[in-house]
């Protein structure tokens, strides 16, 4: 079955750039799924991030479109977020989700474990 | 923008209760309404999916209904596995991306 994980630093300066990857085992990343980042303030709600299909194509949340940039790595069954001139209100839980391709929803089925980055001098 | 507007945002219930969650949006989703719960240090588990489709897996305790703008979910029978925050999703395809609630405290009396 498939699983998501992810990996990167838990500690990113403010001003600088957070860089996370969600590796996806137990299937391809190049099947009929969108691929999403989302996050989570400590004791907050949930915020979605972007989304990539395997074709490249993304989408954004309006509200954080000019510093997210998602990539996929078909070679490497993976995709990644960028997240650039972070503040400490990028503080957060950061989770890879599968979009189900099944739903009209769009909703989440799959989900990695999370990684928290902490934004921090 | 869409606005989904959660409530309540606490919830204590008691075992075996009858439990429901309601989430209203700005304007007309139709059913592209999701449901999720999540437990403490956690990811969030899919429950519901299209306002009231029972996700795989998952007990039969637990629904959803609505259309529309006003949507509804359900514990049938609380049981003690159940304390969780709960958290409504819309979609919206034009331009396309999702909005959460904000989310519902569920706790045991």
């Amino acid at each position: 079955q498939v699983q998501l994980q992810e990996s990167g630093p838990g500690l990113v300066k403010p001003s600088g750039t957070l860089s996370l990857t969600c590796a996806v085992s137990g299937g391809s990343i190049s099947s009929s799924n969108w691929w999403s980042w989302v996050r989570q303030p400590p004791g907050k709600g949930l915020e979605w991030i972007g989304e990539i299909y395997h074709s490249g194509s993304t989408n954004y949340n309006p509200s954080l479109k000019s510093r997210v940039t998602i990539s996929v790595d078909k070679s490497k069954n993976q995709f990644s977020l960028k997240l650039s001139s972070v503040t400490a209100a990028d503080t957060a839980v950061y989770y890879c989700a599968r979009g189900y391709s099944g739903s009209e929803a769009g909703a989440f089925d799959i989900w990695g474990q999370g990684t928290m980055v902490t934004v921090s001098s | 923008d869409i606005q989904m507007t959660q409530s309540p945002s606490s919830l204590s219930a008691s075992v075996g209760d009858r439990v429901t969650i309601t989430c209203q949006a700005s304007q007309d989703i139709s059913n592209y309404l999701n449901w999720y719960q999540q437990k403490p240090g956690k990811a969030p588990k899919l429950l519901i999916y299209d306002a009231s489709n029972l996700e795989t897996g998952v007990p039969s305790r637990f629904s959803g209904s609505g259309s529309g703008t006003d949507f509804t979910f359900t514990i049938s029978s609380l049981q003690p596995e159940d304390i969780a925050t709960y958290y409504c999703q819309q979609y919206d395809n034009l331009p396309p991306g999702y909005t959460f609630g904000q989310g519902t405290k569920l706790e045991i009396k």
